[in-house]
């Protein structure tokens, strides 16, 4: 079953535009809400993650948004460049040894120039 | 100085073959993951070790055996390959419950 969903599939946006990608999860024990950013060809790279004592959390024009009570995470690209085209995966885990990753489907973003 | 290493990047076998993917990492982690992405980039993870010791290990085939032979090194055997089995294997690594990092990946492509 699919643990953690994210949308939209596919996002075309324009240079200097926001980027949003949402993500929804079900199980209320995940505590560590990761993005990742696969370029082609390469392996995924952790982006930004949030943990649930904090509503958002912001790097550089990266932001996380967290609403625990709706169980929904969102990331927003601000100011998007040609250069964040990529493919971004939200994933979720939960605490315990194993620090088993569940991903999202990945949203494919072109930011057109 | 790579921090996750897989070899090969690619791989061209045919069904029924038995293949090996090797995994490297040179960042002291005690944890190593195998992700598998399928053709929709689905991410998935199939096993993972701590300390040389299995804790996840995913409703995988049998035919896919991991081996970790000491903490830097992860690696996967596929035994009688299928074509279900073409993807992208991703190796990982982490420390703790911290960032996972991931390996170039191996594309395997099964004719």
């Amino acid at each position: 079953q699919q643990q953690v969903k994210q949308s939209p599939q596919s996002l075309i946006v324009q240079k200097g535009g926001i980027s949003i990608i949402n993500c929804a999860y079900e199980n209320t024990a995940f505590d560590y809400f990761p993005w990742y950013q696969q370029f082609p060809g390469k392996g995924p790279a952790l982006l930004i993650a949030i943990r649930p004592d904090v509503s958002e959390k912001k790097e550089g024009r990266f932001t996380i948004s967290f609403n625990k009570s709706a169980k929904q995470f969102s990331l927003h690209i601000m100011d998007s460049q040609p250069g964040d085209s990529a493919t971004y995966f939200c994933a979720a885990s939960r605490g315990g040894a194993t620090n088993k990753l569940i991903f999202g489907t990945g949203t494919l973003l072109a930011v057109q120039p | 100085d790579t921090a996750v290493s897989q070899t090969p990047k690619y791989l061209v076998t045919q069904m029924g073959n038995d293949k090996s993917i090797k995994c490297e990492q040179n960042l002291g982690h005690d944890t190593m993951y195998w992700y598998k992405q399928d053709s929709k980039k689905f991410l998935k993870i199939m096993f993972s070790y701590n300390n040389k010791e299995l804790i996840i290990n995913e409703t995988v085939p049998n035919r896919f055996s991991p081996k970790s032979p000491d903490k830097a090194h992860l690696n996967l055997h596929i035994n009688s390959l299928e074509l279900g089995d073409s993807a992208v294997y991703f190796c990982a690594s982490s420390q703790d419950r911290s960032e996972q990092f991931f390996g170039p990946g191996t594309r395997l492509t099964v004719l």
